[in-house]
């Protein structure tokens, strides 16, 4: 099992706001990354360090940490928000990387 | 505009050594980490490992006695390789650019993938 725990699946109405939970260790020392990955393609970067987004990312994306736990929010969600969400942060050595075994987010 | 461009043998027999090559186009190849990331049909993203510009190596420690990762600087390519192989190593291969930084590390470009399948 990964070292980052990610809830499987969730589910939030059009316009409405999803929270997307990231647990670990690690994570009280290091911030993650998070990526979106729709069917058949490859992951993106949608969100890195402290709250912060890639050119091209929306600004209802955005992220916030507390202990052991970081969290992406989906403020407005939109139906081409659905998607999987991985995090990624250190392990728990500090010294290798992992992912959380990933979100799905359907947009209902 | 940065580019990652991946390709490989797609498949392979048990036993045999997975052998993948990424090139780089655009930007620094000296400043950032190159990773390798797969990830099994239907199943999660796993981080294989990753290389600087010097030849320097991090892997993943369940995968770490069969990985080799390698750096062309000429090239501007990193390569994979993935000895003994078996069909749980069946999965769509990504590289990736690295950007350490003191708290915390993010892949902002990516490889188009290939999927490797490892037949019996």
């Amino acid at each position: 099992s990964s070292e980052l725990t990610q809830d499987p699946a969730v589910s939030v109405a059009l316009g409405q706001t999803v929270r997307i939970t990231c647990q670990g260790d690690s994570l009280r020392s290091y911030y993650p990354s998070w990526y979106q990955q729709r069917p058949g393609q490859a992951p993106v970067l949608v969100l890195y360090g402290r709250n912060k987004r890639p050119s091209g990312i929306p600004d209802r994306f955005s992220g916030s940490s507390s202990g052991s736990t970081a969290s992406l929010t989906i403020t407005g969600a939109q139906a081409e928000d659905e998607a999987d969400y991985y995090c990624n942060s250190r392990d728990n050595s500090g010294n290798h990387y992992v992912f959380g075994a990933g979100t799905q987010v359907t947009v209902l | 505009q940065v580019q990652l461009q991946q390709w490989g043998a797609g498949l392979l027999k048990s036993s045999e050594t997975l052998s993948l090559t990424c090139a780089v186009y655009g930007g620094s190849f000296s400043d950032y980490y190159w990773s390798w990331i797969r990830q099994p049909p239907g199943k999660g993203l796993e981080w294989i490992g990753e290389i600087n510009h010097s030849g320097s190596t991090n892997y993943n420690p369940s995968l770490k006695s069969r990985v080799t990762i390698s750096v062309d600087t000429s090239k501007n390519q990193f390569s994979l390789k993935l000895s003994s192989v078996t069909a749980a190593d069946t999965a769509v291969y990504y590289c990736a650019r690295g950007v350490p930084t003191v708290t915390s590390m993010y892949l902002n470009y990516w490889g188009q993938g290939i999927l490797v399948t490892v037949s019996s």
